[in-house]
């Protein structure tokens, strides 16, 4: 039993390349869940999957897009990169059962540098 | 619109001390309040949750937490502070019907003095 899984630990980038986020949990889970976590800024929800087949912009989504591939796998695309997008992104799975919140579990974040 | 205060961003406490992280939260409704620790370079651990009924929690390595809802707070506390405790921890509220999403509070990093 992994819990939630993301690849790659770590990337770096050139502005301007695309790259995808990969995340995957075992949990059966409903729900699952994109962060970025920049200093002194907690943790900001960038896109979010209540149930497979759904997705819905979270609170900084622009310069992403996510595909919910199936229950167990949420990524997270960057097309265009910008310095900007310079953070630590973890995602994260939840029961969620009718959307309420239960706790997050997280996977153990990916370190990005846009350059 | 749901919210999350830390008022502290860094506490430092000497190793045996006791230890009280604060959270505040607003909400109309009754929330559901969360702690999260994180360890550097590691992702988030759940330390305790609250949904409803007794309002003291236990959780994880000794930490509890309080809920008082005439005070909007759901502060973290230990009584004795090990070394191993430095870390950043983290509130988060959450809804009855939001998708099970969470807002989180910017955090408050521990350090502890030997």
């Amino acid at each position: 039993n992994a819990g939630v899984t993301q690849t790659p630990k770590f990337q770096v980038l050139k502005t301007g390349q695309s790259m995808t986020l990969q995340c995957a949990q075992d949990m059966n889970h409903n729900s699952m869940y994109w962060y970025r976590q920049d200093p002194g800024m907690g943790l900001r929800l960038i896109y979010y999957s209540a149930s497979e087949g759904t997705t819905d912009k979270g609170e900084v989504p622009n310069g992403y897009n996510v595909s919910r591939l199936n229950k167990r796998e949420f990524s997270l695309r960057l097309e265009s990169a910008a310095p900007s997008q310079t953070s630590v992104y973890f995602c994260a799975s939840s029961e969620a059962p009718s959307g309420r919140a239960t706790e997050q579990y997280f996977g153990p974040g990916t370190r990005l540098t846009v350059t | 619109a749901q919210s999350v205060t830390q008022p502290d961003i860094h506490i430092t406490v000497s190793e045996g001390a006791s230890l009280e992280l604060r959270c505040n939260y607003s909400y109309g409704a009754t929330p559901y309040l969360f702690w999260y620790v994180q360890s550097p370079g590691q992702g988030l651990q759940l330390l305790l949750k609250y949904f409803s009924g007794d309002t003291l929690v236990q959780g994880i390595k000794g930490f509890e937490a309080e809920f008082k809802r005439s005070q909007s707070s759901f502060n973290l506390r230990k009584p004795s502070v090990h070394w191993s405790d430095a870390a950043e921890y983290f509130c988060a509220v959450g809804a009855r019907r939001n998708s099970g999403k969470l807002i989180f509070g910017q955090g408050t990093t521990l350090q502890v003095k030997p």
